[in-house]
């Protein structure tokens, strides 16, 4: 088994939809998760990140993590054509570049006007 | 954050050729990392850049067949050795910074080995 599972989809909407993203994790000792957006042709950035369980809201997104269940999530409300993008989730035990990241696949999506 | 010129953005290579990736920052970082995404995979660390010291390599990765250079505090380089069509992937600078740890990826690398 993976350390981190991600449906690499493609996932297509309309426009104005409600998206979920998930990753699912083995290691418990993942502390921090974090998720990442990826333009064809660019490097990831930075959407999100959380520590430990709970939600957490920016906008139009949140991200969601189920420390029980090891189940991450990222929801996108009211989706724009501007979110047709890559998106990757990634996990640490720790904060801080020291400590590498464990990455999923990555789902991409696109959301159609 | 941090600005991150990686150069080339892309390049086409014969066989058994060699490719040098330059990784330029803008601002003084704490730790420069070079990583490989290959389609339908995770993206991949390689290794650590190290200021004025050796690389340090993760699992499956050798000096020999991707020596990093980073003789100061803002600029890398990553060479892809001997290419094969195997090493056909993307290759991503990133950086944490002094003011925070996130880490910041560069545009990336497009290498395409015929």
């Amino acid at each position: 088994q993976k350390e981190v599972e991600q449906d690499p989809g493609p996932l297509s909407v309309p426009e104005g939809a409600i998206v979920s993203l998930n990753c699912t994790y083995s290691n418990s000792a993942f502390q921090y998760f974090m998720w990442y957006r990826q333009y064809s042709r660019k490097g990831p950035e930075l959407l999100m990140y959380t520590y430990s369980s709970g939600n957490k809201e920016d906008g139009r997104f949140t991200a969601q993590v189920d420390k029980s269940s090891k189940y991450i999530s990222l929801f996108i409300r009211d989706s724009q054509p501007s979110d047709s993008a890559t998106y990757l989730c990634a996990m640490s035990p720790s904060w801080g570049g020291s400590e590498k990241l464990v990455f999923g696949k990555g789902t991409k999506l696109t959301v159609n006007p | 954050s941090a600005v991150i010129s990686q150069k080339p953005s892309r390049d086409i290579c014969q066989r058994g050729t060699s490719l040098t990736i330059q990784c330029q920052v803008d601002s003084q970082v704490t730790m420069m990392f070079w990583y490989r995404q290959q389609p339908g995979q995770s993206l991949t660390l390689i290794a650590t850049a190290n200021q004025g010291s050796e690389a340090t390599y993760e699992s499956g990765f050798v000096i020999d067949k991707f020596p990093i250079s980073r003789p100061n505090l803002t600029f890398s380089t990553l060479t892809v050795s001997n290419m094969s069509p195997e090493d056909s992937s993307i290759y991503l600078c990133s950086v944490t910074t002094v003011t925070n740890e996130k880490l910041f990826f560069g545009s990336g690398t497009q290498l395409s080995v015929l």
